[in-house]
């Protein structure tokens, strides 16, 4: 199958910093990628679609402000989450595939 | 309602069971399903799509009912490495040529020895 990478895996932050998380198609091109959040013990819920060259489209009550999203290749697109706080700490997500989607391993954000 | 509704569970199983789930969803419009199992702290992974006809892989078998929107997985001889969250997942098609998904809550499997 396909194989979409994620960094950082992990990463703990201070309240009030940002972090930016990359997802990379290492053996396809996407032109579009998707980025979801999972809080403990919920499925996956879909933050936003990432459309290489053009703007992102968010779901409904995801602030685009504060979760930007850059899909600036065909291989890479990023969220940075700004000014962090506790409540965004949550396991984020990326998907991309050509056909079936294929998730990469996920960033473990903490915010302190 | 939710779009895509699974059994609540957990399943606890002996190793050597079958166990099967249950899925339904509400947009008649969709056009792919997929069931993906997710490990704890892991991203999900893809386990099988579904395909109308119904469709196996080893031992797991999933089949389609559009009629009534349903998605079961059926899975034997159940192995302690099957235990694990399954994902039903439905998709509604973004721009181009990505699929845009959506999950089911997920359901529990826990096999034990």
């Amino acid at each position: 199958g396909a194989v979409v990478s994620q960094h950082p895996s992990w990463v703990i932050c201070k309240s009030g910093t940002s972090v930016k998380i990359e997802c990379r198609s290492l053996d396809f091109q996407a032109t579009t990628m998707f980025w979801y959040r999972q809080f403990p013990k919920q499925s996956l819920m879909l933050m936003a679609t990432s459309n290489e060259g053009s703007k992102a489209t968010y779901e409904q009550g995801v602030e685009k402000d504060k979760f930007l999203i850059n899909h600036a290749s065909l291989t890479l697109s990023t969220l940075t989450v700004t000014s962090a706080h506790p409540e965004d700490s949550s396991f984020y997500i990326c998907s991309a595939g050509p056909y079936e989607q294929y998730f990469g391993p996920g960033t473990r954000l903490t915010v302190t | 309602r939710k779009e895509v509704e699974q059994d609540p569970g957990p399943f606890n199983v002996p190793e050597g069971a079958t166990v099967a789930f249950n899925c339904t969803y509400s947009n008649s419009a969709s056009q792919s399903f997929f069931w993906y199992r997710q490990d704890c702290r892991k991203e999900p992974k893809l386990l099988m799509s579904v395909y109308s006809s119904g469709n196996e892989d080893g031992r797991f078998t999933a089949q389609l009912n559009r009629a009534s929107q349903y998605i079961s997985l059926l899975i034997r001889d159940s192995k302690l490495s099957d235990s694990a969250t399954y994902l039903c997942v439905v998709n509604s098609f973004s721009s181009g040529s990505a699929r845009q998904l959506t999950f089911g809550s997920g359901t529990q499997l826990t096999v034990l020895p």
